[in-house]
């Protein structure tokens, strides 16, 4: 299979512990994004990198949160001192920049990182 | 800003029937693209459809079809002949720069 993938897939951890989580795009994707989503809510933009660069974050994307691409492949988001507000899905996305379809590039995602604060 | 709406909470029809899922949307900007996404019970975001706004050609794909009218901001999206595998969440979303905006979603219930 050759589309995102994410890991975990669920996660429990009790209030105050960090998680992390991973992402792999698909091969040759050199754009990644993160997202988040909560029940009954479309998913809301979080950050986006463009190779090893994260150009943009939310801000939803409190200081407890980072996220890094440190060779351009993978990424990882971590959440640190976690809080019951951060249970939600956590989605990974990613696409190709086409020169001259600035936003036009489909972007696909992962099956999500079901996280669940206790 | 930019803006999605579903109006559509949730939607029950019975196996065959038609269903359109309605999309309304806001931007200020002349060029973006447009998404369909079905979200199963699994979780993942499984892309249907992308259009960009120059092109107001309506899309057919087998049972699923598109309507995008740009004078009145809509993009929907109808199923023909529905089947209970189309049971899931469908989001519309409105991409500009790289960046989407998600419509809340419309659960989409087909019963045999």
């Amino acid at each position: 299979d050759t589309g995102v993938s994410q890991d975990p897939r669920h996660k429990i951890t009790k209030r105050g512990q960090n998680v992390t989580f991973r992402c792999d795009p698909i091969s040759e994707h050199n754009r990644l994004y993160w997202y988040r989503q909560t029940l009954g809510q479309g998913p809301e933009f979080l950050t986006y990198f463009q190779n090893e660069a994260q150009l943009e974050k939310s801000r939803l994307l409190s200081d407890r949160f980072s996220a890094e691409r440190p060779k351009g492949s993978f990424s990882t988001l971590e959440i640190q001192r976690t809080e019951q507000g951060d249970s939600a899905m956590y989605l990974c996305a990613s696409s190709k920049l086409i020169q001259g379809v600035p936003s036009g590039n489909t972007i696909y995602f992962g099956e999500g990182s079901w996280l669940t604060v206790v | 800003a930019q803006k999605v709406t579903q109006a559509q909470t949730e939607i029950s029809v019975v196996e065959k029937e038609d269903v359109t899922l309605d999309c309304v949307y806001e931007t200020r900007d002349t060029t973006y693209y447009l998404f369909w996404y079905k979200q199963p019970p699994s979780g993942e975001l499984v892309f249907l459809i992308r259009r960009n706004s120059f092109d107001e050609q309506n899309e057919i794909s087998g049972r699923y079809s598109w309507n995008f009218q740009k004078s009145t901001s809509s993009f929907n999206f109808t199923i023909t002949a529905s089947q209970v595998v189309d049971s899931a969440v469908y989001f519309c979303a409105l991409a500009s720069n790289y960046k989407l905006t998600f419509g809340k979603g419309t659960l989409l219930t087909v019963n045999p």
